[in-house]
């Protein structure tokens, strides 16, 4: 498809597993982005790919998530030893880079943590 | 003080009403703004940018006081499709240095007929 995709859709996984989501963005957008949405939340800011520069993580909440780009493609946020309050709406975002304005998200990965 | 501070609503109007919609933010180097619609359960859409001279589209229309650092959102002759969640977005200056569009929780807009 054209647009920016996430899998899964849904995760349910109990406290203490790792869990790993993916983002596999517009084809050619060279910048991607990690944020999460709480319920009844805003979205808060993750992680910031742009082309092979060295991401900017100052949005990642532990020590606990972390994420890598590969190719500078596909991206993988891993959350280690899950937690309950770590239950949110992951999404994923690309365009072509800072300042490009519009940003395209994927449908986003809902993890529940029991 | 949060970054991008909106009023969370909901806003409940009846259709044809005209409602708008104020932000705020804190970071004086922002350098542009944007409003999203997000409808329940969806991913957030670019609704509109927003230009230091004001812009309108269609029977939206967004304009930016960089001096009081407000953004507003005008929505004419509502309709019930009308009805999400209106979220402010500022690109500001990340801790990690670069520029990350912030967005706020997000107003939420009901339409009745």
């Amino acid at each position: 498809g054209a647009g920016v995709s996430q899998s899964p859709s849904n995760k349910v996984t109990e406290k203490g597993k790792d869990v790993e989501l993916r983002c596999d963005p517009i084809s050619g957008h060279t910048a991607l982005y990690w944020y999460r949405q709480s319920l009844g939340q805003g979205l808060e800011f993750l992680i910031y790919f742009q082309g092979n520069s060295a991401p900017d993580k100052s949005g990642l909440p532990s020590d606990r998530f972390s994420a890598e780009r590969t190719g500078g493609s596909v991206s993988t946020l891993t959350i280690q030893r899950t937690q309950q309050e770590d239950s949110a709406v992951y999404l994923c975002a690309s365009n072509r880079g800072a300042g490009s304005g519009e940003l395209f998200f994927g449908e986003g990965s809902r993890l529940t943590v029991l | 003080r949060k970054e991008v501070e909106q009023d969370p609503g909901p806003f409940n109007v009846p259709e044809g009403a005209t409602v708008a919609f104020n932000c705020t933010y804190s970071n004086s180097a922002s350098q542009s703004f944007f409003w999203y619609r997000q409808d329940c359960r969806k991913e957030p859409k670019l609704l509109m940018s927003v230009y230091s001279s004001g812009n309108e589209d269609g029977r939206f229309t967004a304009q930016l006081n960089r001096a009081s650092q407000y953004i507003s959102l005008l929505i004419r002759d509502s309709k019930l499709s009308d009805s999400a969640t209106y979220l402010c977005v500022v690109n500001g200056r990340a801790s990690g240095g670069s520029y990350i569009p912030t967005f706020g929780r997000g107003t939420s807009l009901i339409v009745h007929p």
